[in-house]
């Protein structure tokens, strides 16, 4: 059984572009959370996606952006890229309303130069 | 807002035992979790407790919960090389809902 499966896996990208980052959620699960960690650091909230709607958003601009599909897959956008935008890219999945965990993907290293 | 502290770093020998601890401002918190990071992986759910519980044994690995004084605590018993990793304390105030992380502990295992 496959978990969660995060693409590509490295990224390099230049200042002010834009990037689309991509995640395909454990079998069953049908809740995508995205999160940031920047080296050293622990990760950081950026949204959560259910039901092909945003559910919960933390403290990122609008230049982040997501979205999910029927098939309970999701995407990760960040426009007009930053330096500070440099990160482990992880995506977790989970089912609506349980309390144990979430599955993380290992991630999308990003590098924003 | 919501705050995760952690020490930075533990060292232990092979085979003692090796405790990481974890304290959180939020009174809220409903669930409580402990995730493992290897190098260049994901995080990895290591166990999790209830806040109306107090502790919880899993294998090797006992987590504390002091409620009152808002400390959560991760033992792992005969700690082995393989243990070497970061790990990482999370709270959640409902199920499904956000985790807010802390810094997380690298806890390196001498053999």
């Amino acid at each position: 059984d496959a978990g969660v499966t995060q693409s590509p896996t490295h990224l390099i990208k230049t200042r002010g572009q834009q990037v689309t980052l991509r995640c395909s959620p454990k079998s069953g699960h049908d809740t995508v959370s995205w999160y940031q960690q920047a080296l050293g650091q622990g990760p950081q909230f950026i949204f959560q996606y259910y039901e092909e709607e945003e559910r919960q958003r933390g403290n990122f601009p609008d230049r982040f952006s997501g979205h999910q599909f029927p098939n309970y897959s999701s995407e990760l956008n960040v426009n007009a890229l930053l330096l500070g935008d440099s990160a482990l890219y992880l995506c977790a999945s989970s089912v609506s309303g349980s309390h144990y965990g979430y599955t993380f993907g290992s991630g999308t290293r990003l590098t924003v130069v | 807002g919501e705050d995760v502290e952690q020490s930075l770093f533990l060292s232990v020998r092979e085979g003692d035992s090796s405790v990481i601890n974890c304290t959180y401002t939020d009174s809220s918190s409903t669930y409580l979790y402990w995730y493992k990071q290897e190098p260049g992986a994901g995080l990895q759910l290591l166990t999790y407790i209830f806040s109306n519980m107090d502790m919880k044994q899993d294998q090797r690995l006992t987590v504390l919960l002091n409620k009152k004084d808002k400390h959560l605590s991760l033992r792992i018993a005969d700690t082995q090389t393989g243990d070497s990793a970061i790990y990482f304390c999370a709270e959640s105030k409902d199920a499904g809902n956000m985790l807010t992380f802390g810094g997380g502990t690298r806890l390196m295992v001498k053999p």
